[in-house]
């Protein structure tokens, strides 16, 4: 089955600086990949996700790219702020046309911290 | 439009009760998901559904059961509730496309089993 490798575990920044979350994935099949980002106490939410027919997506100050021959994804946040501060986790998925929504298979996170 | 919604945020178990958490989402969604998350764990898949009347088995299931009666409402059981399942346990829904579409998560139960 699929596996889904995050890195690194932590990770702290100066506020202004990039930030950038790399993950692995196992499965060639797999088509989608979201991120998702957890403040403390909170639910995770999605911020930006990614489907295998592009190679980068950007809204605002982040970033995904996908290499597909290397099988695996980033996340790039530029001119961080204290508030980006929470755990990332990236996520992989894959969905035949016509077949049934498959499965995200999480990475095991990243906590970000963004020193003011 | 509540989104998904879980009920309890807060419980604590005896080792050996049982109880069940219930997930109610309000956007017509066709799937939906119950995980628990651990410290460096991530989010590891409990069980999953796909329409009304259909379960499913994810990574963990072992000591969890799971029923999806309505549309709407997702129910997870623990019938003998051990240590190991203290976590924190979210719910999540879609709906189906094309391609795979964003999970949208409820705001967790934490539950402590002592």
């Amino acid at each position: 089955g699929e596996n889904v490798e995050q890195h690194p575990s932590t990770l702290s920044v100066q506020e202004g600086d990039s930030a950038v979350i790399k993950c692995t994935y196992s499965d060639s099949a797999s088509n989608y990949f979201p991120w998702y980002k957890q403040e403390l106490g909170k639910r995770p939410q999605l911020i930006i996700d990614i489907r295998s027919n592009v190679g980068e997506k950007k809204d605002q100050r982040i970033a995904v790219t996908l290499n597909k021959t290397a099988k695996h994804f980033s996340l790039h946040i530029t001119e961080t702020q204290p508030e980006d501060s929470a755990v990332y986790f990236c996520a992989a998925s894959k969905k035949e046309y016509g077949g049934s929504q498959g499965n995200l298979i999480f990475g095991k996170g990243t906590k970000l911290s963004v020193k003011p | 439009n509540a989104g998904v919604t879980q009920t309890p945020k807060f419980r604590v178990l005896k080792t050996g009760q049982s109880m069940t958490l219930l997930c109610a989402q309000d956007m017509n969604h066709e799937y939906m998901y119950w995980y628990r998350q651990d410290p460096g764990m991530g989010l590891r898949l409990i069980h999953y559904s796909v329409g009304e009347g259909t379960t499913a088995k994810g990574e963990v299931p072992d000591g969890y059961n799971v029923s999806r009666l309505k549309k709407q409402n997702f129910l997870l059981g623990l019938e003998s509730a051990a240590p190991s399942q203290t976590s924190v346990y979210f719910c999540a829904s879609t709906t189906t496309g094309n391609s795979n579409q964003p999970q949208h998560f409820g705001d967790g139960t934490r539950l402590s089993i002592l």
